[in-house]
């Protein structure tokens, strides 16, 4: 069975800093695609980033990007220079077979 | 840009009342999904059809049924809604094609409260 583990179900930052969002999983497939979502207050849910698990490059997009390590299941999020616009829920999310599994979510808020 | 529509954002319903829940995409996706999202609990899968009249359960099927009788429609039915029935729905689909990078495309969501 896979599983995907959100071990802060919040987190709070100061606007400008830098904040990272952990994320674990389990499976023992070899071939699979991690993605974080974030869904802010008004409930869209929408891409933040993606990583392939073949890939060793962890995926950056802009002032969002991973630490994925394999061996360890691990899937972290950093985000840098926190804007208030930040502020939102974020999903952890693995997917295989195209299925796809979510984490309970972490709610961020970016203090001004 | 993708569009995945629910037709409908806020909904009251009493208990027993037969619900239908809509979701339209504009992308061809061969897949589609029901999730159901409660606090601490995150999303939790309803059913999903990768096909047209295809359908399969997933984590919490009980109470609910889906329909899918064209690729770009998926409905959730609630046959008779109860008050645990209460919560957020999102709708989702996604290419079957891993070159697509499979991403997974979500509604806006449907609030349903019954009382």
């Amino acid at each position: 069975a896979q599983t995907v583990t959100q071990s802060q179900p919040e987190m709070s930052v100061q606007e400008a800093e830098t904040v990272t969002l952990s994320c674990t999983y389990d499976t023992s497939e070899s071939n699979y695609y991690l993605f974080w979502y974030k869904q802010p207050p008004s409930r869209q849910m929408i891409l933040v980033i993606r990583q392939e698990a073949y890939k060793q490059q962890n995926a950056t997009e802009n002032r969002f990007s991973v630490n994925f390590q394999k061996a360890a299941k691990s899937f972290s999020l950093k985000i840098s220079d926190s804007q208030l616009g930040d502020t939102a829920m974020y999903f952890c999310a693995f997917m295989t077979f195209n299925q796809f599994y979510f984490g309970t979510g972490t709610s961020l808020t970016v203090i001004p | 840009d993708v569009k995945v529509t629910q037709s409908s954002r806020y909904l009251v319903k009493r208990t027993g009342e037969k619900v239908f829940l809509e979701c339209v995409q504009d992308m061809d996706h061969e897949n589609m999904f029901w999730y159901r999202q409660d606090p601490g609990l995150g999303l939790r899968l309803i059913y999903f059809s990768y096909d047209v009249k295809m359908k399969e359960k997933g984590d919490i099927p009980e109470g609910y049924s889906v329909s899918r009788e064209k690729k770009e429609r998926f409905s959730l039915i609630l046959e008779s809604a109860s008050t645990n029935q209460t919560s957020m729905y999102l709708c989702a689909s996604s290419w079957i094609s891993a070159s697509s990078g499979n991403t997974i495309y979500f509604g806006e969501g449907s609030w349903l409260t019954v009382v």
